[in-house]
């Protein structure tokens, strides 16, 4: 079965450290993969998607993620962390033969200490 | 651009009753998922709307059950409610043709 596993369940750093979140994902097919945000309060914000090309891709607020196929990884990094990054992250991976189906992993709480 | 919106944002029931769920898609929009989202998960896929008919669906019981409408705005039903059933419920809308899903901020459902 698919499934996406999230490692850190809550992660707590003072402003600028380094983060890195890491995501595992199950699937013998040919996946797309995102990071989406909930920051307190508001509703879920794509952060970053790949599909093809470039393993290492860009996102908003300075955030990128890498993927590894070999490892089925999408860890998900930024290299100084502010207190607006306050919020809990997904993962999520879906089938590109059926995109509608989006599974997430459990998510991680990221607390940024100013 | 009008994004995803749902309604109620807030709702409580009783155990056994029915609740209906709306969703209005984001503009361009003609694909609507609705995902459940328990306290301390990551949402869980229903299932989803194309063309006002069901597009895909995850692991639930029939007793969830959809709709999508000629303006590709959608309910999610939900039949003899259960306790479990408490969580915030998600709308997300995408064009068939792209990968990528938008969000709507949520219903959260408690049922007593």
């Amino acid at each position: 079965a698919q499934s996406v596993s999230q490692h850190n369940h809550h992660v707590i750093l003072s402003e600028a450290a380094s983060l890195e979140l890491g995501c595992n994902y199950s699937y013998g097919g040919t996946v797309n993969l995102f990071w989406y945000v909930q920051y307190p309060g508001q509703h879920l914000q794509l952060l970053l998607k790949y599909f093809s090309g470039d393993p290492l891709v860009k996102g908003i607020k300075g955030f990128e993620a890498e993927f590894i196929k070999s490892k089925f990884s999408f860890n998900l990094r930024k290299p100084s962390v502010q207190w607006s990054d306050t919020a809990e992250y997904f993962c999520a991976v879906n089938d590109r033969s059926n995109t509608g189906k989006l599974i997430f992993g459990q998510g991680t709480t990221l607390q940024v200490k100013p | 651009e009008t994004g995803v919106t749902q309604s109620p944002t807030h709702l409580i029931k009783t155990r056994g009753q029915q609740v209906t769920l709306r969703c209005s898609s984001q503009s361009g929009h003609n694909t609507v998922s609705w995902y459940q989202q328990a306290l301390g998960q990551g949402p869980q896929f229903i299932f989803q709307y194309y063309r006002e008919e069901e597009n895909g669906r995850g692991n639930f019981p029939p007793r969830f059950s959809g709709l999508q409408f000629p303006n590709y705005s959608s309910e999610l039903n939900v039949n003899a409610l259960e306790l479990d059933d408490s969580a915030l419920y998600l709308c997300a809308s995408s064009s068939l043709d792209a990968d990528t899903q938008y969000f709507g901020p949520g219903t959260r459902l408690t049922v007593l």
